[in-house]
């Protein structure tokens, strides 16, 4: 099976802009799960989707944003960029998302000027 | 919620030897513990996971050690060898909080030849 696929690998924005990340899940797999990866913050949970529904929120403020679609295939927008978004995105995948095993994709990074 | 504390944050080996990295937390309902390598420029990849019904598991040079009663779970790698220098970050699942993975800070491991 193909593992998890992320589009794109990197991108720079400017401060002000949004941006919209993919998320293409294992076949099969119904929820995908978002993170975003600081070197100070670590790895923090954003959202998780299942059923095309918001399952779970972490807390992150209104900018960030997703959805995911019938495909389960996935999407996160974050508006109104900040220089503190900068940061890796890492989208991970699960049959049924819960209290199972997450694969995760090889992330996107993003930088913003 | 959960918080997940691991240590060290940077460990040193040479090669043949064994490491072992430490993470407790704080809730005894999470149930799932696994544990991620990051490669650099990667994402995370599962390499071993316990159950809170299972006390060890062990997947040849790797092992994992629960104990629910101090909240503290360990990864053990013996005969160590280049390719195991990584980031390795543990994660707690709390079923009162959905799937949401609750991660360690990481640990910066380097085998050296």
């Amino acid at each position: 099976k193909a593992g998890v696929t992320q589009t794109p690998r990197y991108l720079i924005k400017t401060r002000g802009q949004q941006v919209t990340l993919s998320c293409s899940p294992i076949s099969g797999h119904r929820s995908v799960s978002w993170y975003q990866q600081t070197p100070g913050q670590g790895l923090q949970f954003l959202f998780e989707y299942f059923s095309e529904t918001q399952r779970n929120k972490g807390n992150f403020p209104g900018r960030f944003s997703g959805r995911q679609f019938s495909n389960s295939r996935s999407e996160m927008n974050v508006s109104t960029l900040e220089l503190g978004d900068s940061a890796l995105y890492l989208c991970a995948s699960s049959y049924q998302g819960t209290e199972e095993t997450q694969y995760f994709g090889p992330g996107t990074r993003l930088l913003v000027l | 919620g959960e918080n997940v504390e691991q240590h060290p944050s940077t460990l040193s080996v040479q090669e043949g030897d064994s490491a072992v990295i430490k993470c407790t937390y704080s809730d005894s309902a999470s149930n799932y513990f696994p544990w991620y390598k990051q490669e650099l420029g990667k994402g995370p990849q599962l390499i071993i996971d316990i159950r809170s019904n299972v006390g060890e598991k062990k997947d040849q040079r790797i092992a994992v050690t629960l104990n629910k009663t101090a909240k503290h779970f360990s990864l053990h790698i013996t005969e160590t060898q280049p390719e195991d220098s990584a980031v390795y970050f543990c994660a707690a699942i709390n079923p009162n909080t959905g799937n949401q993975f609750y991660f360690g800070t990481g640990t910066s491991l380097t085998v050296i030849p």
